[in-house]
């Protein structure tokens, strides 16, 4: 089966911008979670969807929004980009819940200048 | 809230044992831990749930302590291949997702 996978793998964008991540699970997989990575700061929880439906969601602000398609593939998208959005952008996906394991894709990684 | 991971940074010699350890302030469902290594993705390790025993896989196993919420990760005989960040992930049994830990950096030294 193919991984999960993510695009675009690489982004610079100046702050006041907005971005569209992409993400397609593994098949058959049809919960969708999304991760903010900063150094020391390990793995923040962004969002959760299941059958288009986010069931979850972190503690970000409403700039970070997400979508999921009926084919399960995910974006997420983040508004007006500031400098601390800067950060490598994991999509993970399970069969059923985010509470399963995760299987992560290579990630996003996003640079705001 | 977030798990607390200790240590936050190991250095080992290949062969030498290690433990990571990974405390909830909440009850647990079950604990998952994963390693990423420079520049990848986390992989799965290995799940421990609730009432469940011990997990192992090769030399590299796991306890979870329900009465306390702990769980440790233990890596015996540590080869190279060993080095990265490990993450525990908590399950508190709702909200569809896991919680992460900062992690603990492993590296093993020839």
């Amino acid at each position: 089966k193919a991984g999960v996978t993510q695009t675009p793998r690489y982004l610079i964008k100046t702050r006041g911008q907005q971005v569209t991540l992409s993400c397609s699970p593994i098949s058959g997989h049809r919960s969708v979670s999304w991760y903010q990575q900063t150094p020391g700061q390990g793995l923040q929880f962004l969002f959760e969807y299941f059958s288009e439906t986010q069931r979850n969601k972190g503690n970000f602000p409403g700039r970070f929004s997400g979508r999921q398609f009926s084919n399960s593939r995910s974006e997420m998208n983040v508004s007006t980009l500031e400098l601390g959005d800067s950060a490598l952008y994991l999509c993970a996906s399970s069969p059923m819940s985010g509470r399963e394991t995760q299987y992560f894709g290579p990630g996003t990684r996003l640079l705001v200048l | 809230q977030q798990p607390v991971q200790s240590p936050q940074a190991v250095i080992l010699r290949e062969g030498e044992d290690a433990v990571i350890n990974c405390s909830s302030s909440k009850a647990l469902y079950s604990v998952h831990w994963y390693r990423q290594k420079h520049g990848e993705a986390p992989v799965f390790l290995m799940i421990l749930l609730k009432g469940g025993e011990q997990k192992g896989h090769e030399k590299i196993s796991a306890s979870f302590n329900e009465k306390k919420q702990q769980s440790s990760l233990y890596l015996t005989a540590s080869q190279l291949s060993y080095s990265g960040t490990y993450f525990c992930g908590t399950d508190g049994g709702s909200n569809y997702k896991l919680t992460f830990g900062k992690g603990t950096l492993l590296t093993v030294n020839p």
